[in-house]
């Protein structure tokens, strides 16, 4: 299976400043295509999942443009460039390469 | 507007069977890849199982193969689990999520508000 680490998994923030979360998984996520598979969440306090970036980079719709994804291979990172309140919960990285599909641990943001 | 509405978890014994359902509107579902995540109590997130949008592939994490089985009714908008021999690590919030395409799969876009399943004599 494909491991997926996180780091860290606690992250106090300041409203205003930048943020960042990073993904490393034991293999590499590179399609042929030349797309990674790889998906970060948020998971905000008593709700369910929502999807900020797909495919390594791509901002979900709706989601706000302070939140980037990048990496390759496999090493990835989430970036909010200034954390609001609204952005604590947990966050995820999933791998969509192979079967099974696999979480990182998650990342408490907390402000 | 996309809503996924999944029911039918409760309490259940070790070795019971439960058969969890999700109503999905607002979508044409059967133009898309649907899958089951859950989570246990306090824990991260685990992919369970996916399903094509025909039923003709169907994918499930190790732990529940030969357990669990990912249906779906495209007539009825309607994605199910069936728990068989369900074991006490099963018990968690299962979730229901349409799987994005973007040229491929890419990402679960909509979630539902899951429904707790827990195991327990």
């Amino acid at each position: 299976d494909v491991v997926m680490t996180q780091s860290p998994l606690s992250l106090p923030v300041t409203p205003g400043e930048p943020a960042s979360i990073s993904c490393r998984s034991s293999q590499s996520l590179l399609r042929s295509n030349g797309h990674h598979s790889l998906d970060w969440y948020l998971q905000k306090p008593g709700q369910s999942p929502q999807l900020l970036i797909y495919l390594g980079s791509n901002r979900a719709s709706g989601v706000p443009d302070r939140f980037s994804g990048s990496g390759s291979g496999t090493d990835f990172t989430l970036k909010i460039s200034r954390v609001e309140a609204e952005d604590v919960g947990v966050y995820y990285c999933m791998q969509s390469l192979q079967v099974p599909w696999t979480f990182g641990q998650g990342t408490k943001v907390e402000v | 507007e996309v809503q996924l509405v999944e029911s039918g978890g409760g309490l259940v014994q070790p070795g019971g069977s439960l058969r969890l359902s999700c109503a999905a509107s607002g979508f044409t579902f059967s133009s898309y890849w649907m899958s089951w995540v859950r989570q246990a109590p306090g824990k991260g997130l685990e992919w369970v199982a996916n399903i094509r949008q025909d039923g003709s592939q169907r994918y499930y994490m190790d732990s529940v193969k030969g357990r669990f089985t990912i249906s779906r009714d495209n007539a009825k908008s309607s994605l199910y689990l069936e728990m068989n021999n369900v074991r006490a690590d099963d018990t968690s919030v299962y979730f229901c999520a349409r799987l994005q395409w973007s040229g491929e799969l890419s990402g679960f876009d909509f979630w539902g508000q899951g429904t707790l399943v827990t195991v327990s004599s």
